[in-house]
């Protein structure tokens, strides 16, 4: 069936270093994909998109990446801060815009 | 920047009993939804509404779940008879208009511990 899923549960990076978050998705139909960042205690927040036109997009000191031959998204944060340490979400929307498919989290541990 | 507020942040019922969830969107958003996550689990959708109706929803949204919004800022969820199983965070969240659909761009609100003893 369809899903969207993680790699790495858990990922501990020092301060200062780039994080490289990984998500493998299933359903060639998606066409949009998210990044979801999650602190505790608070809903999901949106970090950044692409969509499947594209390979690469670029936001503040975040970068994702798709790979669409092996059903692959990536998101990568430059110079990883304190407040980065999160659970992080990759999801999807296959163009019906109103349901978002969410994979299963990787928690970011960043070591100060 | 606006955001989207749900109420209360924690509700703790009885198995049986009937709860309802409160979100207020964001004002000039027309798409509201609620996700749920079990704890140390995925986010899961729920339900999409749009013009006062549901327009899309999931099979966790059975006859036991309702929606509904009553006046021109609230959006609720509605559970009549909690099952221990429907323990969890409930988010809402909503969308405005973009191209004539839903903007795929969701806002999130901080969400509501259902605690079902």
């Amino acid at each position: 069936g369809e899903s969207v899923g993680l790699h790495l549960p858990t990922l501990s990076v020092q301060e200062g270093d780039n994080s490289i978050i990984n998500c493998a998705y299933s359903n060639s139909a998606s066409d949009y994909f998210i990044w979801y960042k999650q602190e505790s205690g608070k809903g999901p927040q949106f970090i950044i998109d692409i969509r499947s036109n594209m390979d690469k997009r670029q936001g503040q000191r975040v970068t994702v990446l798709l790979n669409k031959t092996v059903k692959h998204l990536s998101l990568q944060i430059a110079a990883t801060q304190p407040g980065d340490s999160a659970v992080y979400f990759c999801a999807e929307n296959s163009g019906g815009y109103q349901k978002v498919t969410f994979g299963t989290g990787t928690k970011l541990q960043v070591i100060p | 920047e606006p955001e989207v507020t749900q109420t209360p942040s924690h509700q703790v019922t009885q198995m049986g009993q009937e709860v309802i969830l409160r979100c207020v969107p964001i004002s000039n958003h027309l798409y509201f939804y609620w996700y749920r996550q079990i704890l140390g689990q995925k986010v899961e959708f729920l339900v999409s509404f749009y013009n006062n109706e549901i327009s899309e929803k999931s099979e966790i949204f059975d006859d036991q779940f309702s929606v509904e919004r009553p006046d021109g800022s609230n959006f609720t969820l509605k559970i009549r008879s909690t099952k221990l199983e429907d323990s969890a965070m409930y988010f809402c969240a909503s969308s405005d208009v973009k191209g004539g659909v839903a903007n795929e761009k969701l806002f999130f609100g901080s969400g509501t511990q259902l605690s079902v003893l």
